[in-house]
């Protein structure tokens, strides 16, 4: 079946330095979603890409997907210790499923 | 409703009593997903329900692990037989597939076994 891997499974990070994290897929994707859960709460959507080579911004983040639409980033310009907690990717499939990625657990040092 | 409702948010049980977990969707979602999260640990995939198709159940790490879905609404996961690896927080999520899919989650269930 289709699997979603996403590294690394940790990043510990000074605040003010960057930080990625990547996703890859077995199949081809209709389109790749990633979602933040704060620590004691629930994954929420953060944003949904769908064309081929397509990158997006939200303020510091910055995401990609992939030219064959098998991967994606997603980027973290100088961190915050807001922005501590775990993003996932989640990979749509043709035929509606959506797969998570293991998540990547951020931790900001001030 | 508003959001994805799962109840209860906290249960304790006994090592080898059945526990009964619900979700109730946000009306008209037609896809249903089951995760377990331990503690510091990603997503594991349980189940998921789309519409009336045969739900993907192949996740579900047991025979003591069940879900069903009626009505294409309110979903409960029954976990049988309850072992201390069984704790951990039960997630729920859905989406309208095919128009904005992306997955609302509900707040979990925290299942302790002792």
């Amino acid at each position: 079946g289709q699997q979603v891997m996403q590294i690394p499974q940790y990043q510990h990070v000074q605040e003010g330095e960057d930080f990625t994290t990547y996703c890859n897929s077995s199949t081809t994707l209709s389109n790749i979603q990633w979602y933040k859960q704060r620590p004691g709460g629930h994954p929420v959507f953060l944003i949904q890409l769908v064309k081929s080579g397509e990158v997006k911004k939200q303020k510091r983040l910055t995401f990609q997907f992939g030219e064959a639409k098998k991967n994606s980033s997603l980027h973290i310009t100088a961190t915050q210790t807001t922005d501590v907690g775990t993003y996932f990717c989640a990979g749509l499939t043709s035929y509606g499923k959506l797969t998570f990625g293991q998540g990547t657990i951020l931790t900001v040092h001030p | 409703g508003a959001g994805v409702s799962q109840s209860p948010s906290n249960k304790v049980t006994e090592k080898g009593k059945d526990v009964e977990l619900r979700c109730d969707p946000i009306s008209g979602h037609t896809a249903l997903y089951w995760y377990r999260q331990s503690l510091g640990q990603g997503l594991e995939f349980l189940i998921y329900f789309q519409g009336n198709s045969a739900p993907d159940k192949s996740g579900l790490p047991s025979d003591r692990f069940s879900a069903e879905r009626t009505g294409g609404s309110v979903s409960t996961l029954t976990i049988q037989r309850t072992q201390q690896e069984d704790s951990a927080v039960y997630l729920c999520a859905s989406s309208l597939m095919g128009q904005g899919p992306e997955a609302f989650f509900g707040q979990g269930t925290r299942l302790t076994v002792v």
